[in-house]
């Protein structure tokens, strides 16, 4: 099983802020990986697939990069509505696995 | 409007059995793969099952395995999970999720999210 490690567990920033998040696969995972936001009390959401393409309707603020066993997710400027939790996810092998998340919260 | 909505969600006790089941809408349901996905109350994100497009591939994760089966309608535009020997652990928010399939260069991720269905175990 291929483990994902996300760090930090929490991100304190201040709206306007960037926010620069990680995911470490303990084997490579190429760029199968996909990250989402939860909100609380809300589905996930895929923002970013294929490691670094935005789905569709993501804004440009968000941002992927890395292949192999390290991906990065950026947001370059922390809006309100951006503070919630994110994962990631490896689909080059089974069983698919999720990070522990990293939660983004109001500094 | 392209939209997922699980069902079947509930209190239900130990050793006890429950159907879930997804609802698809707005796109054409028998071209996706789709995954359940699990979260337990304030823990993070659990991938439980795939099952490719025709349903002749089902993958499971191992907590679940040999208890749950997935399965798919593609004329009622439907998935369903079943679930047996149900216990306190498998209480969760149940969502499913769409993925379109990936090819040899790319990865599309799981696009479309339903609402989730809750189901708790408990005596």
């Amino acid at each position: 099983e291929i483990v994902l490690t996300q760090s930090p567990a929490t991100l304190s920033l201040s709206p306007g802020e960037r926010a620069t998040l990680s995911c470490r696969a303990s084997h490579t995972v190429t760029t199968y990986l996909a990250w989402y936001q939860q909100r609380p009390g809300l589905a996930p959401r895929l923002l970013i697939y294929d490691a670094s393409n935005r789905a569709t309707g993501i804004p440009a603020r968000f941002s992927g990069s890395g292949s192999g066993t390290d991906f990065t997710l950026t947001i370059s400027s922390l809006e309100p509505e951006d503070f919630a939790v994110y994962y990631c996810l490896q689909r080059s092998n089974w069983p698919l696995t999720f990070g522990g998340g990293t939660k983004v919260e109001i500094k | 409007e392209v939209q997922l909505v699980e069902s079947g969600g509930g209190l239900v006790k130990p050793g006890g059995s429950l159907r879930l089941s997804c609802a698809a809408s707005g796109f054409t349901f028998s071209s996706y793969e789709f995954n359940w996905v699990r979260q337990a109350p304030g823990k993070g994100l659990e991938w439980i099952s795939y099952i490719r497009r025709s349903g002749s591939t089902i993958y499971y994760a191992d907590s679940v395995k040999g208890r749950f089966t997935s399965s798919r309608d593609n004329a009622k535009n439907s998935l369903y999970l079943q679930m047996h020997s149900l216990r306190a652990e498998d209480t969760a928010v149940y969502y499913c999720a769409r993925e379109p399939v990936p090819t040899a260069m790319a990865y599309y991720g799981m696009d479309v999210w339903g609402q989730g269905t809750t189901v708790t175990v408990s005596s």
